[in-house]
């Protein structure tokens, strides 16, 4: 169980479109989702918290509008990169709580590799 | 606020030796932490947790972890590393109550084992 997947696991876009990754709980229902971005030999930077029908949290110094995340139900969480340009390309991964249990556990998607050219 | 330092980027140990990988934290209380393992191109696998129960932390493939309150400290250690353990590792601090799941990472140690 605790299953989280991720949509698209890799793409490649050109420079100024938008790329909307999905991340899904696929056996259990996700108050909470997290998205990380991870650069190449890097660790994972929290970008925000995604709650299901609330906005999401962001950190700071990450931009809302160009980073934008959808929770729109207990078993998904989208992030779109809008207008892309070649350093948004990175390794972006989501994570979700378990709802109303009080499992401190987040389980993590496979991520997404992006990839602008 | 909440940080994670991971001593030493690279640990490269033979095979069958003892595999030892450093974490501090810190925080104005105790966290939850965690270790986990990540593949090339993977997402996160989770080794173990520590939320406050036993000290000593069992997790999956023979890793083990201890909390140590008055280091602040949750060092990860394996007693015979095996070729499959070649990855990297991650050790992470989540917040108790409202923020559960938020996690901050450290930076990462990779670890190499040697034939």
């Amino acid at each position: 169980g605790a299953v989280v997947s991720q949509h698209p696991s890799w793409v490649i876009c050109k420079s100024g479109t938008s790329v909307k990754i999905e991340c899904r709980s696929l056996d259990f229902q996700a108050t909470t989702m997290f998205w990380y971005r991870q650069f190449p030999k890097q660790s994972l930077m929290l970008m925000a918290t995604s709650n299901e029908g609330s906005k999401a949290t962001y950190e700071q110094g990450v931009e809302k509008d160009k980073f934008l995340i959808n929770h729109a139900s207990l078993t998904l969480s989208t992030l779109t990169v809008t207008s892309a340009h070649p350093e948004d390309s990175s390794f972006y991964i989501c994570s979700a709580r378990v709802y109303g249990a009080l499992n401190t556990e987040a389980f993590f998607g496979q991520g997404t590799r992006l990839t602008v050219v | 606020a909440q940080s994670v330092t991971q001593l030493g980027s690279h640990v490269s140990v033979s095979e069958g030796a003892l595999v030892l990988l450093r974490c501090n934290y810190s925080s104005s209380v105790p966290p939850y932490l965690f270790w986990y393992v990540q593949y090339p191109n993977q997402g996160l696998q989770l080794l173990l947790k520590y939320t406050s129960a036993a000290t000593l932390v069992k997790g999956i493939n023979g890793f083990e972890a201890e909390f140590k309150k008055s280091e602040t400290s949750f060092h990860l250690t394996k007693p015979s590393a095996h070729m499959s353990d070649a990855a990297e590792y991650f050790c992470a601090v989540s917040e108790r109550g409202s923020t559960l799941g938020r996690l901050y990472f450290g930076r990462g140690t990779q670890l190499t084992v040697w034939p």
